[in-house]
């Protein structure tokens, strides 16, 4: 398959506790993005990667959010003692030159 | 930053008929102006984009027209078939490889 992939595809974790998904775009496309996305919304930014460099993140990502891309490669993003409110699909996508973002199938995580 | 809605919220046509989505945006930076399809529990997929130097543009039964003064791109879907139901989103951004700002979506329900 050589599309965006994300693991794990489904998460549920006790309020308080760290969680960590991860993303790996289609090869050679340097643009990574993460999105966060609540039943019946649009998705929403969170933060941006060209290669390793993370070059915005949205008001929307607290100091509990943190993303890396230590290679260009793959992505994490982590969620230090989460929420309730941080129940959502978080959904990736790549793009190369073509600028189209393909989104991967998402993390639905679920905060008890 | 960027306000974005889209009109109608829902739509239900019947099968065969056309459908006219529209999105208003208020930052007059954007220039990337793309639509995406997603079907239930699937990931967002582009289906259409314009740049805002061309005022429309079509592919088979699915067209988007910009009016940039106005702020405000549709998109147009003719001969609807029930595989067109989903949700979809308008995205507008400042440039193409850049952060997307979707809309709240309008949920199409084509009925045979």
């Amino acid at each position: 398959d050589t599309g965006v992939s994300q693991n794990p595809r489904h998460k549920i974790t006790k309020r308080g506790q760290n969680v960590t998904f991860r993303c790996d775009p289609i090869s050679e496309h340097n643009r990574l993005y993460w999105y966060r996305q609540t039943l019946g919304q649009g998705p929403e930014f969170l933060t941006y990667f060209q290669n390793e460099a993370q070059l915005e993140k949205s008001r929307l990502l607290s100091d509990r959010f943190s993303a890396e891309r230590p290679k260009g490669s793959f992505s994490t993003l982590e969620i230090q003692r989460t929420e309730q409110g941080d129940s959502a699909m978080y959904l990736c996508a790549s793009e190369g030159t073509g600028n189209e973002q393909f989104f991967g199938p998402g993390t639905r995580l679920t905060v008890l | 930053g960027e306000n974005v809605e889209q009109h109608p919220s829902t739509l239900s046509v019947q099968e065969g008929d056309s459908a006219v989505i529209k999105c208003t945006y208020s930052d007059s930076a954007s220039n990337y102006f793309p639509w995406y399809k997603q079907e239930l529990g699937k990931r967002p997929q582009l289906i259409i984009d314009i740049r805002s130097n061309v005022g429309e543009k079509k592919d088979q039964r699915i067209a988007v027209t910009l009016n940039k003064t106005a702020k405000h791109f549709s998109l147009h879907i003719t001969e609807t078939q029930p595989e067109d139901s989903a949700v979809y989103f308008c995205a507008p951004s400042p440039h193409a490889g850049n952060m997307l700002t979707f809309g709240g979506g309008t949920r199409l329900m084509v009925k045979p």
